[in-house]
């Protein structure tokens, strides 16, 4: 079963550094989802990728933050200068380009600013 | 607005019915899903319904679509302890058909 895979599980990185998440999604999906989701609460939307387009990115993605899929395949998730807020788990999700087609998620990557 | 609410907390006794409840905002979703998420794990589609159906079953899962009164309903039957989780309802908006927003969600515990 080749579900959604995002790399790395677990990141604890100190304020002020950069660090880049990879999602690898479900191979035949074209679509790709990131969302944020900390303590308590359900996952936000961040950002949507139609291949390899951004096609629409959330008031939360501030401009430290950015993503590509630049093959329509992979995707990362960079954020830089980090900020204690920003600790929280990061998930990945994808599903076909279909009105019906549900999102499938993987594991999510936890970051943690110190 | 965009907003979906749902109760935080369900305890019910190992056998019996459960049933979390979710009600959403957007009038002119044409999906809305039920995902189940387990200590340290993403998120696992369970069922979806979409917005012109009233009711869908399968197996122990049961999904209730009242659109007049924006509410959705989740019944797990004969709850097992393997469905400790927490479930989180969720709504395909039409305004942005890829943009799909979750409640909080509803951490169900089971008594033996």
């Amino acid at each position: 079963d080749t579900g959604v895979s995002q790399d790395p599980r677990h990141k604890i990185t100190k304020r002020g550094q950069n660090v880049t998440f990879r999602c690898d999604p479900i191979s035949e999906h074209n679509r790709l989802y990131w969302y944020r989701q900390t303590l308590g609460q359900g996952p936000e939307f961040l950002t949507y990728f139609q291949n390899e387009a951004q096609l629409e990115k959330s008031r939360l993605l501030s401009d430290r933050f950015s993503a590509e899929r630049p093959k329509g395949s992979f995707s990362t998730l960079e954020i830089q200068r980090t900020e204690q807020g920003d600790s929280a788990m990061y998930l990945c999700a994808s599903s076909f380009d279909a009105g019906d087609s549900p999102l499938h998620f993987g594991n999510g990557t936890r970051l943690t600013v110190t | 607005g965009e907003d979906v609410e749902q109760s935080l907390f369900l305890s019910v006794r190992e056998g019996d019915s459960s049933v979390i409840n979710c009600t959403y905002t957007d009038s002119s979703s044409t999906y809305l899903y039920w995902y189940k998420q387990e200590p340290g794990a993403g998120l696992q589609l369970l069922t979806y319904i979409f917005s012109n159906m009233d009711m869908k079953q399968d197996q122990r899962l049961t999904v209730l679509l009242n659109k007049k009164d924006k509410h959705l309903s989740l019944r797990i039957a004969d709850t097992q302890t393997g469905d400790s989780a927490i479930y989180f309802c969720a709504e395909n908006l039409y305004s942005s058909a890829s943009k799909i927003i979750f409640g909080s969600g509803t951490r169900l515990s089971i008594r033996p």
